[in-house]
Parts: structure tokens; sequence; C-alpha cells
């Protein structure tokens, strides 16, 4: 069956703090996304990868920036945490192909204090 | 700018109702409108989706509409039951039919009361 694994279910981190998230995959998927979730907003694109080493910004890249070293693995970065990125993040694959849908974790509750 | 607009943002209906959730779009390049469906704790998953060569899909008791002239498709819940209480995503992406970078509205959250 298809797994999407995010490292923590929630953290809690201090503002300025280099943070990072990490999502595993394990279906051979070439793209992988991260997405936050905010109540109201929906889920808003922040970054996806498309390859090994490849990335392209979603709609909402400011402040973070994303690491993909190998086809399973894809981390996002808080650089130096602020508290508007407290929020329910998301990381999901897919194959890409017709029909093929994204296969989402379980989402990391991330609280800057 | 909000490339999909979702409509109720909630939504309360009693077991064996209706439930219709709706969405609209502006970039006459999307061609593939999944339907994403998320429980409390987990994260979404795919719930039925729709090309535009088509008006109608029904799976169970999913139906997704879509008018293409009008730019909108919708969600219709038929004899909705509480185990459907979730929070339901629209989506629009231009990948051919594929569900690669997708554009979601921001969630409708369906409750059915027993």
């Amino acid at each position: 069956d298809v797994k999407v694994t995010q490292s923590s279910r929630y953290l809690v981190k201090r503002t300025g703090e280099k943070v990072f998230l990490e999502c595993v995959q394990d279906m051979d998927h070439e793209n992988m996304f991260w997405y936050r979730q905010d109540p109201g907003l929906g889920l808003r694109l922040i970054y996806f990868s498309y390859d090994v080493k490849m990335k392209e910004k979603g709609d909402i890249p400011e402040g973070y920036s994303v690491s993909r070293e190998k086809k399973e693995r894809f981390s996002l970065i808080l650089e130096s945490a602020s508290t508007n990125q407290t929020s329910m993040y998301l990381c999901a694959s897919t194959l890409g192909g017709v029909g093929q849908p994204q296969h989402f974790g379980d989402g990391t509750r991330l609280s800057i204090l | 700018q909000q490339q999909v607009k979702q409509s109720p943002q909630s939504l309360i209906v009693q077991k064996g109702g209706i439930s219709i959730i709706n969405c609209a779009y502006e970039n006459t390049a999307f061609d593939y409108f999944p339907w994403y469906q998320q429980f409390p704790g987990k994260g979404p998953a795919l719930l039925i989706a729709i090309r535009p060569d088509v008006s109608e899909k029904k799976e169970g008791r999913f139906t997704i509409s879509f008018n293409k002239s009008a730019k909108q498709f919708s969600l219709h819940i038929m004899d909705s039951q509480p185990g459907d209480s979730a929070t339901y995503f629209c989506a629009a992406s231009k990948g051919g039919g594929s569900n690669y970078k997708l554009t979601f509205g921001k969630g409708t959250l369906l409750t059915v009361n027993p």
C-alpha cells in the first residue's frame, strides 16, 4: 500500500530556529510536494520537486527552502522560524500520470513560539 | 488571485440528505478536476475526479457535475452518512488528466448529523 511518512506529528520550536520537516515516500514517485494548511485558507503549495535535486517554487515559498538528495525523501526547511509559520504542514507525492492521485502524509503540526 | 473558489465554507446535513459543494474556476487551461476528502488527523485522499469532456461522473453515492461554459463543478453526496463528515477540497490542474500541480479550493467542512 502507498505510504507517505512525515517524521513528526507535532513539533514545537522557537522563533529564529532553523527547522527541518522530513517526508519519506515508499512508492518510487518522481514528484513530491510540500503544502501548508491553515483554517479558511485551504492547502497552499510551498515547493515541489519533480526529480532528485530538482525543485520549483509554489505559491508561498517565502521563508522556506527544500532539499531532495534522494528520490524517496523531501525535506522542508524553515531557515529562521517565525510565529506566522505556525501551521499544519502536509507532504504529498505522485507518479504524475493521468489519473494518478497525490498521496498525502498525515501532516506535521508545527508551533513556533 | 484565487483560481478555484469553493463554497460553502461549512455545511451541516441530516443523515440521508444530499450534500452539495460548489467550485468555480477561472483558468480555462484547467483540464482535470479532482475532489479530495480529509478526515480529522489525516491527510487528504482522492475521492473522485472528472475531466471536462464529460458533464457528470458518478461513483457510488458521490457524483461530480461539471459545467464547462460556466466554469463550475460541484460534488453531490447522496444519502449522506455520519461517516461522510470530513473536509472536502475541490482542485484543478492543467496536467492533461494528472494530479500533478493541483490548485486547491479553500475547503468545505461537512458535518452529517445522525
